[in-house]
């Protein structure tokens, strides 16, 4: 699997954006980028994932730069309930690659 | 929303002991997994399932651990004789697709203690 690196930690004020990076300079032409977070004491749980263009959705958005080899989580106001630690997971789009590989990820802390 | 159910939440049972972590994963999904995240360490990859047969497993899933779809809802995690090294959260996941365009659905975890 592709590696991808990230801060280990980030903090943001509630009701600002957060950006979190995600560095993937060995990304390969088919990978997907994919966005987990993790909750305190619950699951992963899916946030966004994209292939070439940005996305959006109601959790987030996903800014993939232009030669893919970064990309940056979006989150357009911050709330407490998104303290949690995010992974950012490449994913080959052919089948049968099917495992997600999570590295630490970044722990976010929300300040009320 | 669909989710991934899993049950127990919590099991605590002695070493030596057998142990079967069940998930019933969202009904149109064809791949399954099993990961699992001791206290304060990564999510650990342990199995993929496919079409009734395991499609990769890691160094983790040894010969004490099986996996078993016993009917058309079920997907169940078993560990024959179990270690200290065992406690853990043991999640289950489950994917329409086994491609980067699709995406993982977790359950909230079984927390296993083993004493």
């Amino acid at each position: 699997d592709a590696k991808t690196t990230q801060p280990n930690s980030m903090e943001s004020n509630e009701e600002e954006p957060v950006h979190l990076p995600c560095n993937h300079s060995t990304i390969s032409g088919t990978d997907y980028i994919h966005w987990y977070r993790q909750l305190p004491s619950q699951g992963p749980e899916y946030v966004i994932h994209g292939l070439t263009s940005n996305v959006n959705n109601r959790m987030a958005s996903l800014a993939i730069a232009e030669d893919r080899k970064s990309s940056t989580l979006i989150l357009h106001r911050a709330t407490l309930r998104d303290a949690a630690v995010y992974y950012c997971i490449l994913r080959d789009r052919g089948f049968g690659n099917e495992k997600l590989t999570f590295g630490t990820g970044t722990r976010l802390t929300i300040i009320p | 929303e669909p989710e991934v159910t899993q049950t127990p939440s919590h099991q605590v049972t002695q070493m030596g002991q057998e142990v079967i972590l069940r998930c019933v994963p969202i009904s149109n999904h064809l791949y399954f997994y099993w990961y699992r995240q001791i206290l304060g360490q990564k999510v650990e990859f342990l199995v993929s399932f496919y079409n009734n047969e395991i499609s990769e497993k890691s160094e983790i899933f040894d010969d004490q651990f099986s996996v078993e779809r016993p009917d058309g809802s079920n997907f169940t995690l078993k560990i024959r004789s179990t270690k200290l090294e065992d406690s853990a959260m043991y999640f289950c996941a489950s994917d329409r697709g086994s491609s980067g365009a699709n995406v993982l659905t977790f359950g909230a975890g079984s927390r296993l203690t083993v004493l």
